[in-house]
Parts: structure tokens; sequence; C-alpha cells
């Protein structure tokens, strides 16, 4: 089976404080890794998504980086966090055609 | 401006009650994907429809691709306090192998005992 594993489930971080999740992905080689970040439980917005290791392509100019240091790892990651950047986030994974997508469990980024 | 528009953003009912939520876009898709996510969790895979006008059936959820492959409806019938949660729908777009998976805003379904 493929497993997505995402971590911390939760993490309240103070404000200019840097930020690093992880996103691990088993049971498939070269899988499209994608960010997303939900706020209030609504709708996802794609952050950064990636097709191979080192290869990330953003989607919203903002506080936030991505890498790719392996195959299966994705990291989402900020110098300096700001109050904005509270939120849902999620780490999926991509089937081959890139038409389904299945999630990790999120992390709640709270920053005060 | 959404590339996919959902609605009702609501939904508040009694259990029993039928319901149906909608994903409404201008653009034409290859496929159409419903998830639904509940509170602390990541979104679950329901179904996806490729073919306009098709019809899938999951337990007591309906789903329908439009003719024109351009919005989906998902129908609950007699429904219950376990399909509270959020429905999201989503598509790939890009035009690119690797597009992007885009998600509407989501419908908050809640049904009260």
């Amino acid at each position: 089976s493929q497993t997505i594993h995402q971590w911390p489930a939760t993490l309240v971080q103070p404000v200019g404080s840097p930020l690093s999740l992880e996103c691990t992905v088993e049971g498939t080689s070269n899988p499209n890794l994608y960010w997303y970040r939900q706020a209030a439980g609504r709708g996802l917005q794609l952050l950064f998504y990636s097709v191979g290791i080192g290869q990330i392509s953003s989607e919203v100019p903002q506080n936030l980086s991505a890498s790719r240091p392996q195959d299966r790892q994705f990291i989402l990651s900020s110098k300096k966090l700001l109050l904005s950047d509270s939120g849902f986030y999620l780490c999926a994974r991509g089937n081959r055609a890139n038409t389904e997508a299945f999630f990790g469990q999120g992390t709640r980024l709270t920053v005060v | 401006t959404q590339l996919l528009e959902q609605s009702p953003q609501f939904l508040s009912i009694q259990e029993g009650e039928n319901l149906t939520v909608y994903c409404n876009s201008s653009s034409v898709f290859s496929s159409l994907q419903w998830y639904r996510q509940e509170p602390g969790e990541g979104p679950v895979l329901l179904v996806t429809v490729v073919t306009g006008g098709e019809v899938k059936k999951l337990k007591r959820l309906t789903f329908q691709f439009g003719d024109a492959r351009k919005d989906s409806s998902l129908h609950i019938t007699a429904a219950q306090p376990g399909d509270t949660g959020l429905y999201l729908c989503a598509v790939k777009a890009g035009g690119t192998s690797y597009g992007k998976l885009t998600f509407g805003q989501g419908t908050i379904l809640t049904v009260h005992p």
C-alpha cells in the first residue's frame, strides 16, 4: 500500500521563527507531490508541486518554500513565520495521471 | 475567479433527508473527482468521473458528470450523521501531463440526528 506520512500533527510557533514540515511517501517511486494549505475548513490552496527530485513549482508568491531532497521526501519551510501562515497544511501524492490525490493527515500550524 | 464553483457553501439537514451539492465551471475537463474531508484529517477520494453524462453510485451517494464535462453533482439519499463533512470537487488544471490538481471551495454538510 502507498502511505503518506506527515509530521508533526500540530505545531504552535511564534512569529518570526523558522518552519520545517516534512512529508514522506511509501510504496511508490517518483511520485508527483503537492503541498496544500487549507484555511478554516474550506478549499485547498495549492502552494507547491513537484514532479521529481529538486523540481519544485511554486503556485503562490509567499513566505514559504519547498524542497525535495529525495524521491519520496517533500519539505515545506519558512525562514520567518508570519501570523498569516497559520492554517492546515496538507501533503498529497498524485496518481500517475495526476488526476487523483491521496493525502496525509495534515499539520495544524498556529503562529502566535 | 475560482476555476470550480461549489454550491451551496453550507448545508444543514436532518437525518433521513436527501440533498444535492454542485460543482460548476465554465471549463471542460477530462475528469473530475469528489473528496470528503472530516475535521482534522486529510481529504479522502470518493470517486472519479471521466465520461460526459456518467453516473456513479457509492452506496447512498450518486455522482454525475455533466454531458459537457463542465459540471458535476453529488446526491446523497437518506443522509446520516456519518455523512457530515466537507465535500470537495477537484480537477486537473493546466493542460500538461503534470497538471495541477485544483480544488473547489467545498460544501460543508452537517447532518443532525
